[in-house]
């Protein structure tokens, strides 16, 4: 069981724009900034928004990533077939003094 | 460029220990930490703890805190993960990543390394 909560599956045809939801606690979320990673398998993981909302460099602007409260979501406008991966969200967690990560979201472009 | 290429796929027996090796280029090693990631078959990631390359300095998910050691040989540019007494739930891919600080995002990943426990 993930600490932070993931829809397990998103789905959108090419064009759509999906929101992708983590949800958290005052422990993680709560106070500390969200990451999101992009994994397809087989490959490495990808850095895809740090800090709620920032870009690392080469990310384009259709992943937008936003924070209020205790929950975060990674919006992705213009949906391409490439996007179809696993998403990740991640936060630093105060209790247990540690990085947590959500049980990931299964993105299919139909 | 940045890359951080691991060491290849292991096979132990349970109760045994595994060591993983992350080589780093393309950036100054001392200047950031490394953090251990892991996948389980068909499971979600899971931090397993950061070193520093600077100093040494660790910090251990509490999961792992008993059986983990994390280290870096700073003259290879390489950091280390052995993970002993392994049971068949260690089976998994094995990620290292950089980090500038243990809080701070994981910008650049290894390939990873699959290690396989079973008798």
């Amino acid at each position: 069981q993930s600490v932070l909560t993931q829809p397990p599956s998103a789905s959108g045809t090419p064009g759509q724009r999906v929101t992708i939801s983590c949800s958290g606690s005052r422990s993680n979320i709560g106070s500390k900034s969200v990451n999101w990673y992009q994994h397809l398998p087989g490959t490495a993981p990808k850095l895809l928004i740090y800090s709620n909302n920032q870009w690392p460099s080469g990310v384009p602007a259709r992943f937008a990533g936003s924070k209020s409260g205790t929950s975060a979501s990674l919006a992705i406008s213009g949906l391409q077939s490439e996007d179809e991966a696993d998403y990740y969200c991640a936060a630093w967690d105060d209790s247990l003094n540690g990085w947590v990560f959500g049980g990931g979201t299964k993105l299919t472009v139909l | 460029q940045v890359q951080l290429v691991q060491s290849g796929a292991e096979v132990k027996k349970p109760g045994a220990s595994v060591k993983v090796s992350c080589e780093a280029s393309g950036y100054t090693f001392t200047s950031y930490g490394i953090s251990w990631v892991r996948q389980a078959p068909g499971q979600g990631l899971e931090w397993m703890g950061w070193i520093s390359a600077y100093n040494g300095y660790t910090k251990y998910a509490q999961k792992f805190q008993v059986r983990v050691t994390m280290t870096t040989d700073t003259s290879k540019s390489t950091a280390y993960m052995e993970l002993r007494s392994l049971r068949s739930d260690d089976t998994a891919v094995y990620y290292c990543a950089r980090g500038s600080g243990s809080y701070s995002e994981f910008d650049y990943w290894g390939q990873g390394t699959l290690v396989t426990v079973s008798s």
